[in-house]
């Protein structure tokens, strides 16, 4: 039993690249989450998704987009990378709306 | 927004000392969540706590819903205990985006 699963761990782009970072549960979740990690930061929610087809903005939307086409995976892309999105980025999978399992997180640099 | 204050941001103990780390948050919430990021950055999910009392071995947490507080205890402190403990909550909706408090990072001693 895996858990969260993110895909790849370590990445350098160079500035207007693009890129897809994968999520797998083998939970059967019916939420996921996308946030990113900044320096003294806590996290802030990119996107999520409340089951298999569907997606929703969160507090910081821009630059990403992501597609939950099967139940266990949940990817979240970027068309053109920017310096910005320099970043770590967690999956998150949960049962219900209490968030409960993290993935190891993706270390993301733009160059 | 809803605004997540967490206090102190730094804490350094010896081990075997207790703390208490807080977590005010400026709206009524239907979920209050806190984690831990260990040094490595793992996070792990300490209590899901919208409202009352939770204990789990030495970890014990208290939101007070109608004061819009949460405190996390930590008692018997141990070296394990060190990496940053940030309190999330939702106010709104029912489908877990939580706000993130800024974190405490917390330093144990041996």
């Amino acid at each position: 039993n895996a858990g969260v699963t993110q895909t790849p761990k370590f990445r350098v782009l160079k500035t207007g690249q693009s890129m897809t970072l994968l999520c797998a549960q083998d939970m059967n979740h019916e939420y996921m989450y996308w946030y990113r990690q900044d320096p003294g930061m806590g996290l802030r929610l990119i996107h999520y998704s409340v089951g298999e087809g569907t997606t929703a903005k969160g507090e910081v939307p821009d630059g990403y987009n992501v597609s939950r086409l099967k139940k266990q995976n949940f990817l979240l892309g970027l068309e053109s990378a920017a310096p910005s999105q320099t970043s770590v980025y967690f999956c998150a999978s949960s049962y219900s709306p209490e968030v409960s399992n993290f993935g190891d997180g993706t270390r993301l640099s733009i160059l | 927004g809803i605004q997540v204050e967490q206090s102190p941001p730094d804490l350094i103990l010896q081990e075997g000392a207790n703390s208490t780390l807080r977590c005010n948050f400026s709206d009524s919430v239907n979920n209050l969540q806190w984690f831990h990021q260990n040094p490595w950055g793992q996070l792990i999910n300490l209590f899901y706590i919208p409202s009352g009392t939770k204990q789990n071995g030495r970890l014990s947490a208290t939101t007070v819903a109608t004061e819009r507080y949460s405190l996390l205890y930590i008692s018997s402190s141990q070296t394990t205990d060190s990496g940053v403990y940030f309190c999330a909550v939702n106010y709104g909706g029912s489908q877990g985006n939580l706000i993130f408090g800024k974190g405490t990072k917390l330093s144990v001693k041996p």
